[in-house]
């Protein structure tokens, strides 16, 4: 079982919509979750980290967090062309590295 | 503040030889940690080092080696150079709160490494 796993892309939407992006984690003492967004030919971006339960929102983007489920996701509202872009889980386990899942290709239609 | 920077940004080597590459943290960031990414593997952690001591590492061969400086800097090294090695290396810092996992790394640009 891979460490990080997100929903397998690519993913195309259109312009203005949601973007809804799904990370699932095997390791339970996670403790801190990111989201990375890497342009072609770039390095990762953070975009947002989230430690709790709940929902986290950062003008366009929400995070979501659920602990018991081991699972985090990441909504992209009103989507612009800007937004097409490779995203990234990122999973903190507390041993000082970052687990990475192998990321969702987001195409936002014009 | 300045961001992570890596040097050099591009490299071509031959299968054999050895490599160093170099990264500065952010001002105040004294964790550092390497990845390589490639298109089959993804983003792959490689080792992490704060105050000089590396903390932990990820499995790859012992060809791959790093050290960190007292001023955060950071290298690593790649030696005997195999075709595989070709990839983005990536270096990320983070100030590093503790154990308590609050650990939000950021990037550099990443040094593209070509084996022919």
């Amino acid at each position: 079982q891979k460490e990080v796993e997100q929903n397998s892309g690519p993913l195309s939407v259109p312009e203005g919509a949601i973007a809804s992006l799904n990370c699932t984690y095997s390791d339970r003492v996670s403790q801190s979750f990111f989201w990375y967004r890497q342009y072609s030919g770039k390095s990762p971006e953070l975009i947002m980290s989230i430690y709790s339960n709940g929902d986290k929102e950062d003008g366009r983007f929400t995070a979501q967090l659920n602990k018991a489920s081991q699972y985090v996701s990441l909504l992209i509202r009103d989507s612009q062309p800007s937004d097409s872009a490779t995203y990234l889980c990122a999973v903190n386990p507390n041993d000082y590295k970052l687990s990475f899942g192998a990321g969702t290709t987001v195409t936002v239609r014009a | 503040k300045a961001g992570v920077t890596q040097t050099p940004r591009y490299l071509i080597k031959t299968r054999g030889q050895q490599v160093t590459l170099s990264c500065s943290p952010i001002s105040g960031h004294r964790s550092v940690s390497w990845y390589q990414q490639t298109p089959g593997q993804g983003l792959q952690f490689l080792f992490e080092y704060f105050s000089e001591t590396q903390r932990n590492k990820g499995n790859f061969p012992g060809r791959f080696s790093g050290r960190q400086f007292s001023n955060s800097r950071s290298e690593m090294n790649v030696s005997t150079l195999e075709l595989g090695d070709s990839a983005l290396y990536l270096c990320a810092s983070s100030q590093d709160p503790g154990t308590s996992g609050y650990n939000e790394q950021f990037f550099g640009p990443g040094t593209r490494l070509t084996v022919l």
